[in-house]
């Protein structure tokens, strides 16, 4: 049971370049969750997919597409990177909703050049 | 404008003793209070949780204490170890439609040996 996975661990982009973070969940969780964490201000959220088939966005969205996949995998695309977007991002589960217990992924480290 | 604060950027306590963790937050419609611990490259990890209709939640070590009036809440580590040294988010969040959970700042605890 890996729990909440993340690739890649950590990436460097040039501003205007696009990537892909991926996540994968296997706890059969409905709600899966993107945000990026910066110093002095917590965990912010990005996108968030309740249910498979479904996204709606979060506090900062801007910037950012996502992909419910399926129910274990949820993508946050960067289309042309900027070094605001320098931040570190985790993806998160949860078997119903909001404001339930959230299961974090290891982190993607992302450094806009 | 910060839903949720922590205002102790950091916290350094001796082993054995004490540690007192403070959140406040703004929005009286939250009522559901989560606590994360956050080691250095590894995702936040849940660790406590408490229902506004609980003035106190306790698990082993670890009690919140949630003051409804004043919209404060602290969670008590006692003793402390030096594992415990790590990143402590505090989290609230809202069960009716649309809200999401709103993470503060962070607070980082040293645990001297």
């Amino acid at each position: 049971n890996a729990g909440v996975t993340q690739t890649p661990k950590f990436q460097v982009l040039k501003t205007g370049q696009s990537m892909t973070l991926q996540c994968a969940q296997d706890m059969n969780h409905n709600s899966m969750y993107w945000y990026r964490q910066d110093p002095g201000m917590g965990l912010r959220l990005i996108y968030y997919s309740a249910s498979e088939g479904t996204t709606d966005k979060g506090e900062v969205p801007n910037g950012y597409n996502v992909s419910r996949l399926n129910k274990r995998e949820f993508s946050l695309r960067l289309e042309s990177a900027a070094p605001s977007q320098t931040s570190v991002y985790f993806c998160a589960s949860s078997a119903r909703g909001l404001g339930e217990t959230q299961y974090f992924g290891p982190g993607t480290r992302l450094l806009v050049l | 404008d910060q839903q949720v604060k922590q205002n102790s950027p950091s916290l350094s306590v001796q082993e054995g003793r004490i540690s007192i963790l403070n959140c406040d937050y703004t929005n009286s419609m939250f009522d559901y209070f989560l606590w994360y611990k956050k080691y250095p490259a590894e995702g936040p990890t849940f660790l406590i949780s408490i229902s506004s209709i609980k003035d106190k939640n306790e698990d082993g070590r670890f009690t919140v204490f949630l003051n409804k009036s004043a919209k404060h809440l602290s969670l008590h580590i006692v003793p402390s170890q030096p594992g415990d040294s790590a990143v402590y988010f505090c989290a609230a969040s809202a069960n009716t439609g649309g809200f999401k959970t709103i993470f503060g700042a962070g607070t980082r605890l040293f645990v001297k040996a």
